[in-house]
Formats: structure tokens, sequence, C-alpha cells
């Protein structure tokens, strides 16, 4: 079946450092959606990427969807303390009807 | 406009006893998804259903694990006989469309606790 890696799984920053965690898919996806959950919370859906290398950007997250259809990133910029958290990816294969959530990258940011 | 609500928050139940967890999707989403999620882990899909249908039960266990939408009232997932092992939060979420529509809309989960 379809599977989803995430790297790194878990990373560690000083405030001001720049953090990007890594999705591959052993399948071409139709699209790629990514999601953060805070500790102790619910995933909360952040932005879904369609188009072959695709490139979206939501204040200091930026994220591709890579030319295959088959990797994503997320990139944040000069991370906050309320970067804390652990992001997903997920993917539809095509003609599928569900999710297929990535194994996820949490992030903690120091002072 | 309430967004997905799941109850109960926590739920402990003793090795045997039956959980039942509750999921009342956002108004106007006619999808609903059971994700189960073990501590430090990612996101498992359990089942897929619309109004009075399973579309997808491919992630869930096939005895014990039961799933309903009934035409009203919220979706059901039911666990008889819990063991140690279905300890976990258990996430529903909801769509308004299926397949590759809008990003999916979570509750705040039912952390179930078996003792």
């Amino acid at each position: 079946g379809q599977q989803v890696m995430q790297i790194p799984q878990y990373q560690h920053v000083q405030e001001g450092e720049d953090f990007t965690t890594y999705c591959n898919s052993s399948t071409t996806l139709s699209n790629i959606q990514w999601y953060k959950q805070r500790p102790g919370g619910h995933p909360v859906f952040l932005i879904q990427l369609v188009k072959s290398g695709e490139v979206k950007k939501q204040k200091r997250l930026t994220f591709q969807f890579g030319e295959a259809k088959k990797n994503s990133s997320l990139h944040i910029t000069a991370t906050q303390t309320t970067d804390v958290g652990t992001y997903f990816c997920a993917g539809f294969t095509g003609g599928g009807n569900k999710l297929t959530f990535g194994t996820g990258t949490q992030l903690k940011v120091e002072l | 406009n309430a967004g997905v609500m799941q109850n109960p928050r926590h739920l402990v139940r003793r090795r045997g006893q039956e959980a039942r967890l509750r999921c009342s999707p956002m108004k106007g989403h006619s999808h609903v998804y059971w994700y189960r999620q073990l501590p430090e882990e990612g996101l498992k899909f359990m089942v897929y259903l619309q109004k009075e249908n399973i579309i997808d039960e491919s992630g869930m266990p096939k005895e014990r694990f039961s799933a309903e939408f009934p035409k009203e009232g919220p979706s059901i997932l039911r666990i008889q006989q819990v063991v140690r092992g279905d300890s976990a939060a258990y996430f529903c979420a909801s769509s308004p469309t299926s397949g590759t529509g809008d990003g999916y809309t979570f509750g705040s989960g039912t952390r179930l606790t078996v003792v």
C-alpha cells in the first residue's frame, strides 16, 4: 500500500533558525496537504498543493510540491516558539478517497 | 458555526468493556473519516463514511471495531471488548467533498485509556 515518509522525525532549533521537513511518497500523489498538530491538540489543515512543481507561501512558511508529485517540503523561515508542533504531510493517490498521512516531523523551538 | 464535535474528550474503560466514540461533522459536511493516533506516532486511517454508508473500512481491524454514520445523529466508532492496545487518541475529521477536495477539519479527539 501507499507509504508516506517524513524526515527528520524530530528537529530542535533555536528561535530564529530555519526549519525544513521533507515528505516522500512511495506512489504518485494527486495532491499533497500539510497539517500542523500542536502538543495535545488536533491536526489543523494548513495548505493544499495540486500542480507539479507548485510553490505556495504563507507568511514565513513555504510549501513545495515536487515535479514528479512524489515529494514535498515545508520550510519555515526564522522559527518562533509558536511554530512548535508536529507537521504532517498527507496525500491522495489517483482515484483515492482518503488521505494517507506521513509519519510527521516534531519541531521544538528553544529560546 | 461549530466545528467537528467529538465526545467524550477522555474515556477510561476497563479491559473487556465497550467504548463508544461520537463525532458530529461540521455543518454541510457529509464525509466523515476516523483516524487513530498512538502516542508519538502518526495518524492511521481507519474508516471513511458517508450518511448511512461505509465507503472504505480498509484501515479498521476486522474484529471488535465497527463504525456507523446514521441518517440522523452523529457518527459512532464502537470498540467492543477493549484491550490495552486500543489505548490511543481517536480523531474524527469531516470534509464537504471526497477525494481531492478541501482539507479535512478535525475534531479535538477522544483519548481512550484502557486500564
